[in-house]
């Protein structure tokens, strides 16, 4: 089966700018988390849906960052406007109903705002 | 406050020797934990996770981890080190309750030839 997928793998953009990442999960997974690493830190979990509800968006940083899972499928994470402290490293991950599964993840968008 | 402290931010080993990475954590329910591996260019592949049970676990590409609940720690071992091995090693705890996992800031394994 295919994995998650994220799109772009690399986004350099202007301070000010807007960004949206996207993130493809694997078929049949109702679980969709997205998670951020700032250089030489911990990864850091940002929210989680499941379908097309926002069950824990506790991570988000702040108002700049919108997520959204329209029909319960992909998810794109929406920056606007970006800032320097942004830059970072992106993950997205899905897991099945329930607990037990272990969450997947993707290979990551690094998001670099100049 | 929950947490996972990965103390050795770097490691360098020569290929064939022993590994060992060291994850300790504090959590205040059961832990669900989890040892990710992150190759240059890659994303995170899970090598294995501790839920329950024996308390030794067995992964993919050789690697183990020992859950030990008296001492907070989930360290995970390799008895011989390939050179392919040279990657960052996240360990992560999850728990009943909660879809959050909580990351260590991860070990940058450099391995010898």
């Amino acid at each position: 089966e295919a994995g998650v997928t994220q799109f772009p793998s690399h986004s350099v953009i202007e301070k000010g700018q807007t960004v949206t990442l996207r993130c493809d999960p694997i078929s049949g997974h109702d679980n969709l988390y997205w998670y951020r690493r700032v250089m030489g830190k911990e990864i850091k979990f940002l929210l989680h849906f499941v379908k097309e509800s926002k069950q824990d968006e506790s991570g988000m940083p702040n108002n700049r960052f919108l997520a959204e899972r329209t029909g319960g499928t992909y998810s794109t994470l929406k920056v606007q406007p970006a800032e320097l402290e942004d830059s970072g490293v992106y993950f997205c991950a899905s897991s099945p109903r329930g607990l037990a599964g272990p969450q997947h993840f993707g290979d990551g968008t690094r998001l670099s705002i100049l | 406050a929950q947490s996972v402290t990965q103390p050795d931010i770097h490691i360098t080993v020569s290929e064939g020797a022993s590994l060992e990475l060291r994850c300790n954590y504090s959590y205040g329910a059961t832990p669900y934990l989890f040892w990710y591996v992150q190759s240059p260019g890659q994303g995170l592949q899970l090598l294995l996770k501790y839920f329950s049970g024996d308390t030794l676990v067995q992964g993919i590409k050789g690697f183990e981890a020992e859950f030990k609940r008296s001492q907070s720690s989930f360290n995970l071992r390799k008895p011989s080190v390939h050179w392919s091995d040279a990657a960052e090693y996240f360990c992560a705890v999850g728990g009943s309750g909660t879809y959050k996992y909580i990351f260590g800031t991860g070990t940058r394994l450099k391995v010898l030839a």
